[in-house]
């Protein structure tokens, strides 16, 4: 079955740096890669998401990024802010597992003022 | 519109005993699924039910349970409560099935066994 691991699980960088978190898959038949934020004490929330036939997608100072081939895809925060200091999780998921979404283990980001 | 509604917010409970959780999605969406959230360990998937029918389950033990009723709420069972039942459990409804649209996760329950 579907494998996500996701990379690093903690990521410090100074406020206004850029962060970059990576999550690897293994099941090429894979086709839809959300990311979560989920802020201390709150629920889980949609930031961005990719679907396989595209290789970039932005959102203001977010992007995801995918690599199909290598299967692989990242989260890219730029201009970080105190705000954007959160638990990520990132997810795949496949219509030939009816869709289930397979996640990360997360990544904790600390922005430093 | 109103979002995800989990209810109750928190629950304690006696080692043994057993709990229901309910879950309300938002309108008109069909898919619901429950997580198990503890520190340091992400979401772990339990099950996801679509149109009152189970369509993905995780790999928790036979103690934790589910169903979705007609109008799309859910409830999940857990019985035979464990201490390392405590934890945060979340439900996540989207119009057709995670994965292929957004999901929307409601504020949780926290349960904690004693």
């Amino acid at each position: 079955g579907e494998n996500v691991e996701q990379h690093p699980s903690t990521l410090s960088v100074q406020e206004g740096d850029s962060a970059v978190i990576k999550c690897t898959y293994s099941d090429s038949a894979s086709n839809y890669f959300p990311w979560y934020k989920q802020e201390l004490g709150k629920r889980p929330q949609l930031i961005i998401d990719i679907r396989s036939n595209v290789g970039e997608k932005k959102d203001q100072r977010i992007a995801v990024t995918l690599n199909k081939t290598a299967k692989h895809f990242s989260l890219h925060i730029t201009e970080t802010q105190p705000e954007d200091s959160a638990v990520y999780f990132c997810a795949a998921s496949n219509p030939g597992s009816n869709y289930q979404l397979i996640w990360g283990a997360g990544t904790k980001l600390i922005i430093k003022p | 519109k109103a979002g995800v509604t989990q209810t109750p917010r928190y629950l304690i409970k006696t080692r043994g005993q057993q709990v229901t959780l309910s879950c309300s999605p938002i309108s008109g969406h069909r898919s619901v699924s429950w997580y198990q959230q503890t520190p340091g360990q992400g979401l772990q998937f339990l099950f996801e039910y679509f149109s009152e029918t189970q369509r993905n389950k995780g790999n928790f033990p036979g103690r934790f349970s589910g169903r979705q009723f007609s109008n799309s709420r859910s409830e999940m069972n857990v019985s035979t409560l464990e201490l390392g039942d405590s934890a945060l459990y979340l439900c996540a409804s989207s119009w057709t099935g995670l994965g292929s649209t957004e999901a929307f996760f409601g504020q949780g329950t926290r349960l904690t066994v004693v």
